[in-house]
This record gives C-alpha cells, sequence and structure tokens, in this order.
C-alpha cells in the first residue's frame, strides 16, 4: 500500500518565518508534487520534481521553493511566509510520466500564518 | 497550458437519486482524466479514470464518459448514499508529462 507522509498536519507561523513542509513517499516513484488547496480554487500545482535534484515550477511557484535531495522526500520551503499563504498543502508522488500512473496524495499540512 | 472548468460547484441530491459532475478541457493532447473523492478531512483519492481512447468506463455505481471532440468528460453516480457525500475533483493530463490539472471542485451532499 502506497503512503505519502507529510510530517506536519497542523502548523501556525509568523509572518516572516521560514517554514519547510516535509513529504516522504515509500513506494520508489520518481516524481513528486506539492499542490495547495484552497476553497472554490481546488488543486494547483505549486512544484513537482520527476527525478532527485530536480524540479519544475507548477502553476502558483511564487514565495515557494523545493528541494529534493534523495528520491523518496521532497521539501517544500516558504523563504518568509506571508498570510496570503494561509492554506493545506497537500504533497503527492507518483511513477514515471506516462499516463495512468495515479498520483497519490498524503493527508496534507494545514498551514496558518499569522 | 491546460485548464479544467468543473460544474456544479455544490450539488445536493436526494439518497438513492443520481448526481452527475461535468469537466470541460482545453488542452486536446490531453489524454487521461481521472476523478479523485476527498472526505472531510482526509486525502484525495482515486475513484475513477479514463483514457482517451475509451468513451465509457464503469465501475460499479460510478462511471466517467469522455467526449473528446467536445473536449468534455462527466462523472455519474446512480444511487446514491451518504457515504458519497464529499469534494470530487477532476483532472486532465497529457500522455506524457507529470503535470495533472485539476478542476475546482465539487461539494457533494447526498441527503437521506
Amino acid at each position: 500500500d502506497v503512503k505519502v507522509t507529510q510530517s506536519s498536519r497542523y502548523l501556525v507561523k509568523r509572518t516572516g518565518e521560514k517554514v519547510f513542509l516535509e513529504c516522504v513517499q515509500d513506494m520508489d516513484h520518481e516524481n513528486m508534487f506539492w499542490y495547495r488547496q484552497d476553497p472554490g480554487l481546488g488543486l494547483r500545482l505549486i512544484y513537482f520534481s520527476y527525478d532527485v535534484k530536480m524540479k519544475e515550477k507548477g502553476d502558483i511557484p511564487e514565495g515557494y521553493s523545493v528541494s529534493r535531495e534523495k528520491k523518496e522526500r521532497f521539501s517544500l520551503i516558504l523563504e518568509s511566509a506571508s498570510t496570503n499563504q494561509t492554506s493545506m498543502y497537500l504533497c503527492a508522488s507518483s511513477l514515471g510520466q506516462t499516463s495512468g500512473n495515479t498520483i497519490y496524495f498524503g493527508e496534507g499540512s494545514w498551514l496558518t500564518v499569522v | 497550458g491546460e485548464n479544467v472548468e468543473q460544474h456544479p460547484s455544490t450539488l445536493s441530491v436526494q439518497e438513492g437519486d443520481s448526481a452527475v459532475i461535468k469537466c470541460t478541457y482545453s488542452d486536446s493532447a490531453s489524454n487521461y482524466f481521472p476523478w479523485y473523492k476527498q472526505e472531510l478531512g482526509k486525502r484525495p483519492q482515486l475513484i475513477i479514470d479514463i483514457r482517451s481512447n475509451v468513451g465509457e468506463k464503469k465501475d460499479q455505481r460510478i462511471a466517467v464518459t469522455l467526449n473528446k471532440t467536445a473536449k468534455h468528460f462527466s462523472l455519474h453516480i446512480t444511487e446514491t448514499q451518504p457515504e458519497d457525500s464529499a469534494v470530487y475533483f477532476c483532472a486532465a493530463k497529457r500522455e506524457y508529462g507529470n503535470k495533472l490539472v485539476f478542476g475546482a471542485g465539487t461539494i457533494l451532499r447526498v441527503k437521506s
């Protein structure tokens, strides 16, 4: 059974703080993703990675960076958190590039920036 | 890039009735269309998917139809039950590529 684990479920951070969201998957998946979920906006892709040390911007990368030093781990970094980054963040992973490779999500990290 | 629109944003049905959620996509190169269900406080999970080489796929009470010419696809849930209440997301993806683009989601409420 695929497992995508997000280390923090609920965080409260202050404006300007640096925030790290960690994600680990145990299925040797090549691809890892960070999405942001907001009501009425669906799931929006922030960044994704298709290999170690590789990353590509998604639709809303501004204010975020990522790190993938090991295949199983993908970190989302908010260099200087702002209140408009209060949201639910979902990590996900999948095999390869071809169609039909199911994306598996983590449980989500609820971030509040005050 | 791909753009996926999903309607309606909320849907209330009586238990036992059918529910239909519709999505349109913009990228004619997209050929994989999954549907995800997210129950309250839980992660989104794949419930059914369809590739562009078929027009319909069914799995018990849920089915998905695809009209590639019109670039739209729909989720059909028959004999709805209270446990079907959730947020449903459609998505679209190209054959070779990593990027799955999601619709905005539909909140389905099944009233008993």
